[in-house]
């Protein structure tokens, strides 16, 4: 168990329609990164925060949308979903003063029919 | 922005004989270079990492090695046994501190054959 907590674990959705995935972060941990991995495709960095502010932006589209909030979890937002949407997101934590190891939650399997 | 490959993209090995996964990177600015391991439908976990002022690291049967005038890092298992089946990431590290971005390379899927 890493200690970081995604919700739901798994989610079944139409094209066009909006979704909302939760992380909530290792105790301490400051950073929040977030990635989709596609089927039998590598891990695609979207997007990181640190203590509430966005620090590094990947390719993440215009579609999604992510924010960490007081508390520190976070959540990515995704609208108008496409089929191609499809992936395994994941969440990963890091204290966040280094550089150093992050420490990923399970994920969220999203899958747009 | 930074561009990390990776070879190969599946690996088989013998139980018993080591295995080699390389990788390459474009940004020279780029400062610290994980391995990650993911085991079927689970999460990715830190097998080993490596920084930039290091030119080798050994855990056990693990090792990696970083050629910064090269740009390339390699990943070394000896002794390769049944449980190191999985796919094996190899990422490197952009900018520091509180702002970092971590690219990972395409994954090397190792199956260790009895």
């Amino acid at each position: 168990d890493s200690g970081v907590t995604q919700t739901p674990k798994h989610l079944i959705t139409a094209t066009g329609q909006r979704v909302t995935l939760r992380c909530s972060p290792r105790s301490g941990d400051l950073s929040v990164y977030w990635y989709q991995q596609s089927l039998d495709q590598g891990l695609q960095f979207l997007i990181q925060y640190y203590n509430g502010e966005e620090r590094a932006k990947g390719n993440i589209l215009e579609r999604f949308s992510a924010q960490q909030f007081p508390d520190l979890h976070s959540e990515l937002n995704l609208s108008s979903l496409e089929l191609g949407d499809s992936a395994l997101y994941f969440c990963a934590s890091s204290p966040g003063s280094v550089t150093g190891e992050l420490f990923f939650g399970e994920g969220s399997r999203l899958t747009v029919l | 922005g930074e561009n990390v490959e990776q070879h190969p993209s599946t690996l088989s090995v013998q139980e018993g004989d080591s295995a080699v996964i390389k990788c390459t990177y474009s940004d020279s600015a780029s400062n610290y270079f994980p391995w990650y391991k993911q085991e079927l439908g689970k999460r990715p976990q830190l097998i080993i990492d490596i920084r930039s002022n290091v030119g080798e690291k050994k855990d056990q049967r693990i090792a990696v090695t970083l050629n910064k005038t090269a740009k390339h890092f390699s990943l070394h298992i000896t002794e390769t046994q049944p449980e190191d089946s999985a796919v094996y990431f190899c990422a490197a590290a952009q900018g520091g501190g509180t702002a970092s971005k971590l690219t990972f390379g395409t994954g090397t899927r190792l199956q260790v054959t009895l």
